[in-house]
């Protein structure tokens, strides 16, 4: 079944430090992908999204994925933490525009002062 | 630009109460429609997904019920709330027919306490 993984729940970074959150698909056909971010009691907000015209992709906020076919991956990553980047953050996958879009359990990521 | 707006934002209902969250789209035709809903603690889960007018598709047998009733008007509802349904209740929208690389847009969400 197509699926899609964020491994850890919860991640913890210092303000300042590189923030690496981690993104699988499970497909043998590399699907579209998408990072959503939500804040405490609001929707989610499109970070960036691939669509193969390039494996690196630049979002707002300073963030950024690549898109890695042969480790089947999608993570995001953001040079320094900035506090306001304390949200959780949503992996997501669509394979055709006839299919719904499958999302991950979600990251909670916190920023240390 | 298109738009989509939710209401209310919070809600605290008693158990056996009815329930009506509306959920409406500005600036565009023919949208695919779909109410989350996140329960404390837990990721997206997808209740229901409307791809024209009354038309409905279940993705999880509950207490629930949408409708679809003009073209860009989602509703969820409920006869009577149990305590279970509480959670923070997201609408979203997709245009119909334009290809995977869009993603969803989602409205600011509905927390509802039952009590």
């Amino acid at each position: 079944a197509q699926s899609v993984t964020q491994l850890g729940s919860h991640v913890s970074v210092s303000e300042g430090a590189l923030v690496l959150l981690r993104c699988n698909y499970s497909s043998s056909v590399p699907p579209y992908l998408f990072w959503y971010v939500q804040y405490p009691n609001q929707g989610l907000q499109l970070l960036l999204k691939y669509t193969s015209a390039a494996t690196l992709v630049k979002g707002i906020n300073g963030f950024e994925a690549e898109f890695k076919k042969s480790e089947t991956s999608f993570h995001l990553t953001k040079p320094s933490a900035h506090m306001s980047d304390a949200a959780e953050y949503f992996c997501a996958v669509r394979y055709s525009s006839a299919s719904k879009i499958i999302f991950g359990s979600g990251t909670r990521l916190s920023i240390r002062p | 630009s298109q738009t989509i707006h939710q209401w209310p934002a919070t809600l605290v209902q008693p158990v056996g109460s009815p329930l009506s969250l509306e959920c409406t789209v500005e600036g565009t035709s023919n949208p695919n429609l779909y109410w989350y809903r996140q329960a404390a603690g837990r990721g997206l889960q997808l209740l229901f997904y409307s791809v024209g007018i009354g038309q409905i598709s279940s993705e999880v047998p509950q207490n629930l019920s949408a409708s679809r009733p003009q073209d860009r008007q989602f509703i969820l509802s409920s006869k009577k709330l149990l305590l279970s349904d509480s959670g923070f209740y997201l609408c979203a929208w997709s245009p119909r027919g334009t290809g995977a690389t869009y993603g969803y847009t989602f409205g600011s969400g509905t927390r509802l306490t039952v009590v």
